[in-house]
């Protein structure tokens, strides 16, 4: 099975920081990569599919990049209601879809 | 509204069996594959299973296999997960979810919680 791994597991950033996260497969996945958001006691939702295309009604400050293997989320100008939980995932279009660890995101 | 519910959890003692549903509304269920995802306290997402959306497939995380089943029924709107054999491990939020492509999830429940404890 592919691995997803996630970096860093937490960050503490300022409002209006720019914020990266990444995500490693263990192999090539193309552009199969998807990015959620959870807040503390709720379901997560989608906020990045195929590695760039942004869900709607997600905000703009929001975007993804990468191909490969390497892949990041950026955050272009961090908001308070930005705290939450980020998770990467594969998106190949096989069982199983492995969730990254996780990315705990906190404000300064 | 577009809508998925979570129903079915609670406390189990280990070794016992558990339903899990999810009642699908506002959209054509039989068109789409659903999963449920799950969340262990204080911990990361993990895919659990999927069923395609004519009920014809369905996939399993190793760790389930043989103890868990999914299955749906089109006509009811409804995806179910039984759970047998239950563990400790097995302790989490169960999170059912709508698949598109068989690549992500646009839209998610808001999860039932299995407490597995003796």
């Amino acid at each position: 099975d592919i691995q997803m791994t996630q970096s860093p597991s937490s960050l503490s950033a300022s409002v209006g920081d720019r914020v990266t996260i990444t995500c490693r497969a263990s192999q090539s996945i193309s552009s199969y990569i998807n990015w959620y958001q959870q807040k503390p006691g709720k379901a997560p939702t989608l906020l990045i599919y195929d590695a760039f295309s942004l869900q709607s009604g997600v905000p703009s400050r929001f975007s993804g990049s990468g191909s490969g293997t390497d892949f990041t989320l950026t955050i272009s100008s961090l908001q308070p209601e930005d705290c939450a939980t980020y998770y990467c995932q594969l998106g190949y279009n096989t069982a199983p879809l492995t969730f990254g660890g996780g990315t705990e995101v906190e404000i300064k | 509204q577009v809508q998925l519910v979570e129903s079915g959890g609670g406390v189990v003692q280990p070794g016992r069996s558990l339903r899990l549903s999810c009642a699908a509304s506002g959209f054509t269920f039989r068109n789409y594959g659903m999963h449920w995802v799950r969340q262990a306290p204080g911990k990361g997402l993990e895919w659990v299973a999927l069923i395609w959306h004519d009920g014809s497939s369905k996939y399993y995380v190793d760790s389930v296999k043989g103890r868990f089943t999914i299955s749906r029924d089109n006509s009811k709107n409804t995806m179910y997960l039984q759970m047998t054999s239950l563990r400790a491990e097995d302790t989490a939020v169960y999170y059912c979810a709508r698949d598109i492509n068989s690549r992500w999830y646009d839209l998610w429940g808001q999860g039932t919680l299995v407490t597995v404890s003796s």
